[in-house]
């Protein structure tokens, strides 16, 4: 696929739950974002990846919050122990580099929905 | 701390309207500043971008404009269609520690009506 895709795109689970939120980046793309957006709110930065490593981590709310990225690629974003407040859309997103001008436009995917019961 | 605001935080225009978004941002260093447009449960897509020595940047009919002394930007959408029913974002990119950390405004959120 051309674009960046995540998975589910919708998750339910019952508080106390471990969930894992998938985000498959556009080939190529080294820097790989991933964001929090409640309903009716801006978007909420988490953590950015250079390669496999995360230079900034910043955004993270919790130490239930952890994520990985592997073989530059795919990345995933675990929350232990769900809670109710978690519950928003984990928007993924992938740029070309992580500096310059032109070549820093992030692209993201459609979101997964989490819901905590 | 880093901010970026915009308003209205809503606007409803009729079909055919012409309509102007606002936001500022205290960001520094100041590297770029994007508008994304985000259509109801998909992800943002950038729509234009401005460096420093920018002014204005048109993508058909969506037009932003820069100041970079008073920090401020606005994006003004011509001859409003329906399909321009979204959230419009501001996002300004700053030089940090090697990577162009982001901040993101809250939106604003236009209806356009028939």
């Amino acid at each position: 696929g051309a674009g960046v895709s995540q998975s589910p795109s919708n998750k339910v689970t019952e508080k106390g739950k471990d969930v894992e939120l998938r985000c498959d980046p556009i080939s190529g793309h080294t820097a790989l974002y991933w964001y929090r957006q409640s309903l009716g709110q801006g978007l909420e930065f988490l953590i950015y990846f250079q390669g496999n490593s995360a230079p900034d981590k910043s955004g993270l709310p919790s130490d239930r919050f952890s994520a990985e990225r592997t073989g530059g690629s795919v990345s995933t974003l675990t929350i232990q122990r769900t809670q109710q407040e978690d519950s928003a859309v984990y928007l993924c997103a992938s740029s070309l580099a992580p500096t310059g001008t032109g070549n820093n436009e992030q692209f993201f995917g459609p979101g997964t929905r989490l819901t905590v019961l | 701390k880093n901010q970026v605001e915009q308003s209205p935080q809503s606007l409803i225009i009729l079909e055919g309207k012409n309509c102007t978004l606002q936001c500022n941002y205290t960001v520094s260093p100041f590297s770029n500043l994007r508008w994304y447009k985000q259509d109801t449960g998909r992800g943002p897509v950038s729509l234009t971008i401005m460096t420093f020595s920018e002014n204005t940047k048109s993508n058909g009919r969506y037009t932003a404009t820069l100041d970079a002394d008073t920090k401020q930007s606005s994006l003004h959408i011509t001859a409003s269609q329906l399909s321009d029913s979204a959230s419009y974002i501001c996002v300004v990119s700053e030089n940090s520690g090697g990577y162009q950390k982001v901040t993101f405004g809250t939106g604003t959120k236009l209806q356009v009506i028939p």
